[in-house]
């Protein structure tokens, strides 16, 4: 059973560019959540998907956008980047009923913005 | 809205010792707490969870927590610590209600085994 799955795991931008990150949720869930752990801090929540529309979001510019698929896979994009979008990119899936708000994260993605 | 205070950023201990990682939070709803470990270079991993019922709450690898309403407190603890517990870990708080669905973490906790 594949839990969840992100890509890239690191890669390298620099200002002002854009960046599509991936994720496959957890089989058999259907709710993919968004965080963003800068070094050294817990993660932060960025928005949550469920039905392939936005549920819910966190305190985060319209920079940060994101779509869910049929499938249920998720992309984040976040565009015009700043240095401080550096960060781990954690998506975490679960499933929408029942919620107990228990989430299964990946291993993130690693974003380095020069 | 809900925040959670985790009170040592570090906590270095002795193998085979007991262990307790502090949580406070707060909330004005009735919430459901979790304690998620993270090792280097990886994503976060359940530990265990409070949702309702019995305030002690029992996790994987020998670890445990308490909830305590009146404290505001969800303090993590294990009676005998190995080297492989050397991990971060992140208190992290939900309202129990429908319609709050994202967790809200604490900054962490770096528990560091020494033999």
């Amino acid at each position: 059973d594949a839990g969840v799955t992100q890509s890239p795991t690191h890669l390298i931008k620099t200002r002002g560019q854009q960046v599509t990150l991936r994720c496959s949720p957890k089989s058999g869930h259907d709710t993919v959540s968004w965080y963003q752990q800068a070094l050294g801090q817990g993660p932060q929540f960025i928005f949550q998907y469920y039905e392939e529309e936005e549920r819910q979001r966190g305190n985060f510019p319209d920079r940060f956008s994101g779509h869910q698929f049929p499938n249920y896979s998720s992309e984040l994009n976040v565009n015009a980047l700043l240095l401080g979008d550096s960060a781990l990119y954690l998506c975490a899936s679960s499933l929408f009923r029942p919620n107990t708000g228990e989430l299964f994260f990946g291993e993130g993605s690693r974003l380095t913005v020069l | 809205a809900q925040s959670v205070t985790q009170l040592d950023s570090q906590v270095p201990v002795f193998e085979e010792a007991p262990v307790e990682l502090r949580c406070n939070y707060s909330s004005s709803v009735s919430v459901y707490l979790f304690w998620y470990v993270q090792y280097p270079n990886q994503g976060l991993q359940l530990l265990l969870k409070y949702l309702s019922g019995s305030t002690l709450v029992k996790g994987i690898n020998g670890f445990e927590a308490e909830f305590n309403k009146s404290q505001t407190s969800f303090h993590l603890r294990k009676p005998s610590v190995h080297i492989s517990d050397t991990a971060e870990y992140f208190c992290a708080v939900r309202g129990a209600q429908g319609g709050s669905e994202k967790l809200v973490f604490g900054k962490g906790t770096k528990l560091t085994v020494n033999p």
